[in-house]
């Protein structure tokens, strides 16, 4: 499979436990964004790498979170001192930054985070 | 964030029928509006986007619309299937300095009986 991958897919934790999610983009994409989706709602964007760089973070993001991608490929997401409000599904993208294509974003099957 | 608005929220049609989704959108900066199905459970899937240049696109059953005087675009089936039956998304881009990132509809729970 050359889609974006992600592991675990599913992760349930205790309140105030730290957590961490991985990414691996489809293979030369060189954007790589994070999105957060709770039931019955539209993704919500969360940060965007350009290769190694995070160069867009949303308000969403609290300080709690961070978000890396060390060498332009794949990327990780930790959330520290977790609270059962971060419950949600986390979904990563990529895209390719063609020209022509730069905003297409192909999603991976995401990590369903269930916080106790 | 700047937000984009979806209608209707569930959709119920038979099979063989027409399905509309509609949206609008308030940041200026959108020039590309992409629309996803999601199945439960599942990733969201790309299944037709429209640059702002274009007012119109087809691909098979599927065509999509952009006003972007009005700042609203919609999503139209025709002759649905079963398999049609998801939950869809439309999505506007933000600017260059947001790298493109999406803001995303609440999404249109289709369901297309036999």
């Amino acid at each position: 499979d050359t889609g974006v991958s992600q592991d675990p897919r599913h992760k349930i934790t205790k309140r105030g436990q730290n957590v961490t999610f991985r990414c691996d983009p489809i293979s030369e994409h060189n954007r790589l964004y994070w999105y957060r989706q709770t039931l019955g709602q539209g993704p919500e964007f969360l940060t965007y790498f350009q290769n190694e760089a995070q160069l867009e973070k949303s308000r969403l993001l609290s300080d709690r979170f961070s978000a890396e991608r060390p060498k332009g490929s794949f990327s990780t997401l930790e959330i520290q001192r977790t609270e059962q409000g971060d419950s949600a599904m986390y979904l990563c993208a990529s895209s390719p930054g063609h020209p022509l294509y730069q905003e297409t974003q192909y999603f991976g099957p995401g990590t369903r985070l269930l916080v106790l | 964030g700047e937000n984009v608005e979806q209608h209707p929220s569930t959709l119920s049609v038979q099979e063989g029928d027409s399905a509309v989704i509609k949206c609008t959108y308030s940041d200026s900066a959108s020039n590309y509006f992409p629309w996803y199905k999601q199945e439960l459970g599942k990733r969201p899937q790309l299944i037709i986007d429209i640059r702002s240049n274009v007012g119109e696109k087809k691909d098979q059953r599927i065509a999509v619309t952009l006003n972007k005087t009005a700042k609203h675009f919609s999503l139209h089936i025709t002759e649905t299937q079963p398999e049609d039956s998801a939950v869809y998304f439309c999505a506007a881009s933000m600017g260059s300095n947001s790298g493109y990132a999406l803001n995303f509809g609440k999404g249109t729970s289709l369901l297309v009986t036999p």
